[in-house]
């Protein structure tokens, strides 16, 4: 059964704080992404990643870094965070297939509270 | 850029009843569609998609058809269930920087009474 894996369910952290995400896949996919998902403006790209070491910045990518050192494991940064960052954090991954674009397979998602 | 827009919700229908949820899309070139359900307290997972203009996906009895010349793709089922209550979201595939990302509507949150 193919598996993406986010660490935390829900965390709260105060403002100022650095949080890392972490996101593990068994599946052995390519690529990898993360998104934040907040009522009324659906799913939104942060970072995604392609291949190990490699990152590109998606559509919000500003208070956000990411760290792709394994195929399996994609984390995501907040340096500092702040309230406004308060978020559910999706994580996904896909295969590599040319200009096809692969289905994204998501974890169940991490819910940050910044206070 | 590339964008995607999905009717507003939520959306309440009683069970048996039938399903429309719009979503129009703006894209440079030809892009794949998909829509995505989310149950409560689970992550997205694909429903059905298409690659082509006038491909029809279909899933669990929900379909949706690639309209090319109405830039939309509108998911329809003719009789809901209480299980289908989830938030449905609408994507298209942006190819950029060497890999393929999907843009994704807003969503809509579909509750179904019994």
């Amino acid at each position: 059964d193919v598996k993406v894996t986010q660490s935390s369910r829900y965390l709260v952290k105060r403002t100022g704080e650095k949080v890392f995400l972490e996101c593990v896949q068994d599946m052995d996919h390519e690529n990898m992404f993360w998104y934040r998902q907040d009522p009324g403006l659906g799913l939104r790209l942060i970072y995604f990643s392609y291949d190990v070491k490699m990152k590109e910045k998606g559509d919000i990518p500003e208070g956000y870094s990411v760290s792709r050192e394994k195929k399996e494991r994609f984390s995501l940064i907040l340096e500092s965070a702040s309230t406004n960052q308060t978020s559910m954090y999706l994580c996904a991954s896909s295969l590599s297939m040319g200009l096809v674009a692969g289905e994204l397979f998501f974890g169940e998602g991490s819910r940050l509270t910044v206070l | 850029g590339n964008s995607v827009t999905q009717m507003e919700g939520p959306v309440t229908l009683s069970e048996e009843a039938f399903l429309t949820i719009n979503c129009t899309y703006t894209a440079t070139g030809y892009p794949s569609l998909f829509w995505y359900v989310q149950y409560p307290g689970e992550g997205l997972q694909l429903l059905l998609k298409a690659t082509k203009a006038d491909d029809k996906g279909s899933n669990k009895g929900f379909e949706a058809t690639y309209r090319k010349e109405t830039t939309s793709f509108h998911l329809e089922k003719g009789s809901v269930q209480v299980s289908d209550s989830a938030v449905y979201f609408c994507a298209l595939s942006d190819h950029i920087q060497g890999a393929q990302k999907l843009v994704f509507g807003q969503g809509t949150r579909l509750t179904i009474n019994p």
